[in-house]
């Protein structure tokens, strides 16, 4: 079964809103990444939360590690047009020799 | 730098014919990824290398083949195409050894009639 689910699936706000995805999974982990992509793009890197940590910032992006309840949760404050996109977590299991497993995604639209 | 390069980018095969996909990362990465995207399924791992030389299966491996013969290049194989591997294929390729951030290509849509 697939590690790594988002919710919402889709997520529709306004411009200057905060925006929270989540993702759950369901093995250990070494550590957590979320990914951005854009309609018919490659995806591009955003973060990376280690098992040992909590929390992570970076810019507008906050992210957070439960690995109690085995979820993490992307939050992106004062939203702009410009991050319409999908967004994903990807989880690096933890001795299982590189493998990265993604999930569903969720679909950000942020309307101005 | 070109980062990670996926050729071709396009591509329609017909039922039973093969093809090869070809992924380039001049990064000196060592750990390299093969995904395949389906709407409303996410990407799905469908082969990986930690290294020149090895291959591993991933989520959904059947019906393609894999082969790392130089660091820098990764390639999938499609012995004989389906329908269902209609879908567009990412490449990724990953730095600073398996706690880094992952760095794709563009993609390859493969349509198979």
């Amino acid at each position: 079964s697939q590690q790594g689910e988002e919710d919402p699936q889709a997520l529709s706000i306004q411009e200057g809103e905060n925006a929270t995805m989540n993702c759950s999974y369901k093995t250990s982990i070494n550590n957590l990444q979320w990914y951005r992509q854009n309609s018919g793009r490659g995806l591009v890197h955003l973060i990376l939360i280690r098992s040992n940590e909590r929390e992570k910032h970076s810019g507008r992006l906050r992210v957070t590690l439960d690995t109690s309840k085995k979820s993490s949760s992307l939050l992106i404050t004062a939203s702009r047009a410009a991050d319409t996109a999908s967004y994903f977590c990807a989880t690096d299991r933890r001795n299982q020799g590189g493998k990265l497993i993604f999930g569903q995604g969720t679909e950000l639209s942020v309307k101005p | 730098n070109a980062g990670v390069t996926q050729t071709p980018k396009f591509r329609v095969l017909k039922t039973g014919q093969s093809m090869t996909l070809l992924c380039a990362q001049d990064m000196n990465h060592e750990y390299m990824y093969w995904y395949r995207q389906d709407p409303g399924m996410g990407l799905r791992l469908i082969h990986y290398s930690v290294g020149e030389g090895t291959t591993a299966k991933g989520e959904v491996p059947d019906g393609y083949n894999v082969s790392r013969l130089k660091k820098q290049n990764f390639l999938l194989g499609l012995e004989s195409a389906a329908p269902s591997q209609t879908s567009v294929y990412f490449c990724a390729s990953i730095g600073q050894g398996r706690g880094g951030e992952l760095f794709f290509g563009e993609g390859s849509r493969l349509t198979v009639l």
